[in-house]
């Protein structure tokens, strides 16, 4: 069945970097666009970037457009997000979820992580 | 940059049929997907393309949509369906995914 294992998460000072990984399974991982999404805690969910299949194009939110960057490894099945000046209001489970028709990265998300916790404080 | 609106909360009596309405402009050409998250857990996709309904969700979720208003639609309401609701879209103008603020369903 499919599986998206997140880790990386942890406490880090504002400022600072931080790498999360999401670990795909039990489906053809370098066939679907993936997605990181995010969610403060007791706030909604808040998209937060996008990568297609190959790693040829990439969409990000506003607010973490310049300072987050998407990748991915399809050869270790996994999906990478590169946070970059932190802030407090960063500070959320970050999810990722795979879409439902592998090579649009419009298509609904169909499947999500468990999610990990990105805590960001002095 | 798009906006989706939903009522912030809806109470439902087990057994009725709950309505969980999700706005935007013109969202009548885009694409409505519905999002069921319970308490400390992930959320899970319950209505997509508008309509659709992923194996495993009960019939009793059913999706529709006018020109500028989604709905989901929970009948013969349980208490287990009792959970946080996000509508989703992908607004192609703006290369976004965009959700929509969140309804808390209350099972009276």
């Amino acid at each position: 069945q499919v599986q998206l294992v997140e880790s990386g998460g942890g406490v880090v000072q504002p400022g600072r970097s931080l790498r999360l990984s999401c670990a795909a399974s039990g489906f053809t991982f370098s066939s679907y666009a993936i997605h990181w999404v995010r969610q403060a805690p007791g706030k909604g969910l808040e998209w937060v970037a996008v990568l297609s299949y190959d790693g040829s194009y990439k969409y990000y939110a506003d607010s973490v457009r310049g300072r987050f960057t998407i990748s991915r490894d399809n050869s270790k099945n996994t999906l990478y997000l590169q946070m970059n000046s932190l802030r407090a209001e960063d500070t959320a489970v970050y999810y990722c979820a795979r879409v439902y028709s592998g090579y649009d990265s419009g298509s609904p998300i169909d499947h999500w992580g468990q999610g990990t916790l990105v805590s960001v404080s002095s | 940059s798009y906006v989706l609106t939903q009522p912030p909360s809806v109470s439902v009596a087990p057994g009725k049929t709950a309505s969980i309405t999700c706005g935007g402009n013109n969202i009548g050409i885009k694409s409505v997907h519905w999002h069921q998250q319970k308490p400390g857990q992930a959320p899970v996709l319950v209505i997509y393309y508008d309509s659709d309904r992923p194996s495993g969700i009960p019939e009793r979720f059913s999706g529709s949509k006018s020109a500028n208003t989604a709905t989901l639609t929970i009948s013969r309401v349980e208490a287990g369906d009792e959970a946080d609701y996000y509508c989703q879209v992908w607004d192609g103008s703006s290369d976004a995914g965009v959700f929509g603020g969140g309804t808390k369903l209350t099972v009276l």
